[in-house]
């Protein structure tokens, strides 16, 4: 079983949209957690990180379940440049990150 | 401040030769690693350091040596090219180690490398 594990998608959605990914984690000892955005053939740059209590930047809204161990990822009324690879990161062990393998959204108008 | 820079940007190898991707930061980070990122399977950890003079091994180390004798450069060595080796190459850095922060990574813009 992979240390996070997403669906890879794509999700195919009009503009104005509300989109949510899911993300689920294995090591129950996981400390922080955070959504990354990658576009096509370009480095991943943080989008947001994810706390136990929820946060919300805009249309994004990260939360976290511990229990069930997943974090999930809402955007609303999606915009064509929302199209990207969203990526879900785990810090599962000490000085090392685990990120997944991404969820494609594709938004269309 | 340049942020995260990597060079070359794009490099092809024959099986068997070596070369090293620079990977440089000036943002004074401690905190540094080497991901390879293939279709399908996100990004792996290849190597990592929390300092200066400090390095350690990733998910998947084999084939590459790290070092770190400044804060601003950790270099990626390929000893021996293998055409599994094929990947995009990425490098960040954090101001100091993910252990139960929310230090946010900075990458580089990758290295795409093929091996034939």
């Amino acid at each position: 079983r992979k240390e996070v594990e997403q669906d890879p998608g794509p999700f195919n959605v009009p503009e104005g949209a509300t989109v949510a990914f899911n993300c689920t984690y294995s090591n129950s000892a996981s400390q922080s957690f955070f959504w990354y955005r990658q576009d096509c053939r370009k480095e991943p740059k943080l989008l947001m990180s994810v706390y136990s209590s929820g946060n919300e930047d805009g249309r994004f809204t990260a939360q976290l379940n511990r229990a069930s161990q997943y974090i999930s990822l809402l955007i609303r009324d999606s915009k064509l440049s929302d199209s990207a690879t969203y990526l879900c990161v785990v810090n599962t062990n000490g000085n090392k990150l685990v990120f997944g393998a991404g969820t494609i959204l594709r938004v269309k108008s | 401040n340049a942020g995260v820079t990597q060079t070359p940007k794009f490099q092809v190898l024959k099986t068997g030769q070596s070369m090293t991707l620079q990977c440089a930061q000036d943002m004074n980070h401690e905190y540094m690693s080497w991901y390879r990122q293939d279709p399908g399977m996100g990004l792996r950890l290849i190597h990592y350091s929390v300092g200066a003079g400090i390095t350690d091994q990733g998910e998947v180390p084999n084939g590459y040596n790290v070092s770190r004798s400044t804060t601003e450069d950790f270099p990626l060595r390929l000893l021996s090219a293998a055409p599994s080796q094929t990947s995009v190459y990425f490098c960040a850095s954090s101001y100091s180690s993910p252990a139960g922060s929310y230090n946010e990574q900075f990458f580089g813009p990758g290295t795409r490398l093929t091996v034939l």
